[in-house]
């Protein structure tokens, strides 16, 4: 099993309709998740975080934790064709020698479609 | 202000050649990290410095791979005897301890990576 797993997609949108990114996690002493977004040819670039359970909302973005069942989601709202993208979510188990490592999915390829 | 660099953003070497990847970060940022990601791949851990110590060297896939830093300044990875299957693009990250949660892992910023090609 991988450490950190993403739908495979692609996905596809509509303009204006809610994304839902999903990924999960094996390791129960992760304490951080992160959700990048990567446009082809570009470095990652960090969308947001989260540590607690429930929901983070920023702008059009909300990340959702579920410690539980060591789920953690990205939903984008009205979606937009500039939303296109690889997103990546990633986690960081704290403590240990390696402060900040993270471990990264697969990706998921957004489209958004006119 | 600079964000993180990276040279060259492109390289081409044949097969059994060495190569080395440049990374310059933000300035303070005592913390670097490279990661490698493979074509369609997330990326993958490769190497951790704090300072000019790398406490995690644990993702280097192989002895072929080496990687110093200078102080808190420019990192430079090495690959020996290149293979086909380095092939892939080298990103370089550099973070701080971020205000509010004191976590490196919140505030890493990537440069825009070195695309290596093995012939």
């Amino acid at each position: 099993q991988k450490e950190v797993e993403q739908n495979s997609g692609p996905l596809s949108v509509p303009e204006g309709a809610i994304a839902s990114l999903n990924c999960t996690y094996s390791d129960r002493g992760s304490q951080s998740f992160f959700w990048y977004r990567q446009y082809s040819g570009k470095s990652p670039e960090l969308i947001m975080f989260i540590y607690s359970n429930g929901d983070k909302e920023d702008g059009r973005f909300t990340a959702q934790l579920n410690k539980a069942s060591q789920y953690v989601s990205l939903l984008i709202r009205d979606s937009q064709p500039s939303d296109s993208a690889t997103y990546l979510c990633a986690v960081n188990i704290a403590g240990g020698t390696s402060y900040g490592k993270l471990t990264f999915g697969q990706g998921t390829i957004l489209t958004v479609h006119p | 202000g600079a964000g993180v660099s990276q040279s060259p953003s492109n390289k081409v070497t044949e097969k059994g050649k060495d190569v080395e990847l440049r990374c310059d970060p933000i300035s303070g940022h005592t913390a670097l990290y490279w990661y490698r990601q493979r074509l369609g791949q997330g990326l993958e851990f490769l190497i951790y410095f704090q300072g000019n110590s790398a406490p995690d060297k644990s993702g280097l896939p192989s002895d072929r791979f080496s990687a110093e830093r200078t102080g808190e300044s420019v990192s430079t990875l090495t690959i020996q005897r290149t293979q086909q299957e380095d092939s892939a693009v080298y990103l370089c990250a550099s973070s701080f301890p971020s205000p509010t949660s004191g976590s490196f892992a919140d505030t890493q910023y990537f440069g825009p990576g070195t695309r290596l090609t093995v012939l």
